[in-house]
């Protein structure tokens, strides 16, 4: 079955940037979703199709996807970003979704 | 507004039975799929099932094929999965979500998401 690799945390300071990336092999094949997740909360999708921002989502939050990795890449962090990330295929193959298990973004 | 809004959730012992209802308001129910995706106490997103728009044929994940099923009552704008033979590893929050149909028999985005309903498996 079709594995997605998420570190499992990134720090960043306020106004840095956060890069979490989602590996799987050639992943820059298929199409990959990304959500934030906060406590108590229902999933919220943030990127779409590998680069289009969900609607009301800033332009801060950015997505790319080539080869095995695809990357989510939020910039000048700010403190109510810090939640759990997800991304998320739909793999031909097994006829499966798939999502990465997970990465919790901490804003120090 | 898109509106999702999952329930029938609550206690069920090893080996149980329990239906779960998703219904979807604020768009065109028969045009778009629906996922089932549960998420366990602490842990991260896993994937369930999805069904085509008219219920023909749903694909599932490994771990619930042959004992979770899903159905559409196009009239009442609301999606069931029907989960059979439970077992404790099932205990989680359910949570359906909006996705489309994409070329080459995938699907897409969760673009909509519900706030989900707790099943818990214990004796």
């Amino acid at each position: 079955s079709y594995v997605l690799t998420q570190p499992p945390s990134v720090s960043v300071a306020p106004g840095e940037t956060a890069i979490i990336t989602c590996g799987g092999d050639d992943i820059g094949t298929k199409s990959v979703h990304w959500y934030h997740q906060k406590p108590g909360q229902a999933p919220v999708l943030v990127i779409h199709l590998d680069t289009g921002r969900a609607s009301g989502i800033p332009e801060r939050f950015s997505g790319s996807n080539s080869g095995d990795t695809a990357t989510l890449t939020i910039s000048r962090v700010e403190a109510g970003d810090e939640a759990d990330y997800y991304c998320h295929v739909w793999d031909t193959g097994s006829d499966h979704g798939v999502f990465g298990g997970g990465t919790k973004l901490t804003v120090l | 507004q898109v509106q999702l809004v999952e329930s029938g959730g609550g206690v069920v012992q090893p080996g149980g039975s329990l239906s779960l209802s998703c219904a979807a308001s604020g768009f065109t129910f028969s045009a778009y799929p629906v996922y089932w995706i549960r998420q366990a106490p602490g842990k991260g997103l896993e994937w369930v099932t999805v069904s085509s728009v008219d219920g023909g044929y749903q694909y599932s994940a490994d771990s619930v094929k042959g004992r979770f099923t899903v159905s559409r009552d196009t009239s009442k704008n609301t999606v069931y999965l029907h989960m059979t033979s439970l077992r404790r590893e099932d205990t989680a929050r359910y949570f359906c979500a909006r996705t489309e149909a994409r070329s080459g028999g995938s699907y897409g985005e969760a673009d909509h998401w519900g706030q989900g309903t707790l099943v818990t498996v214990a004796s």
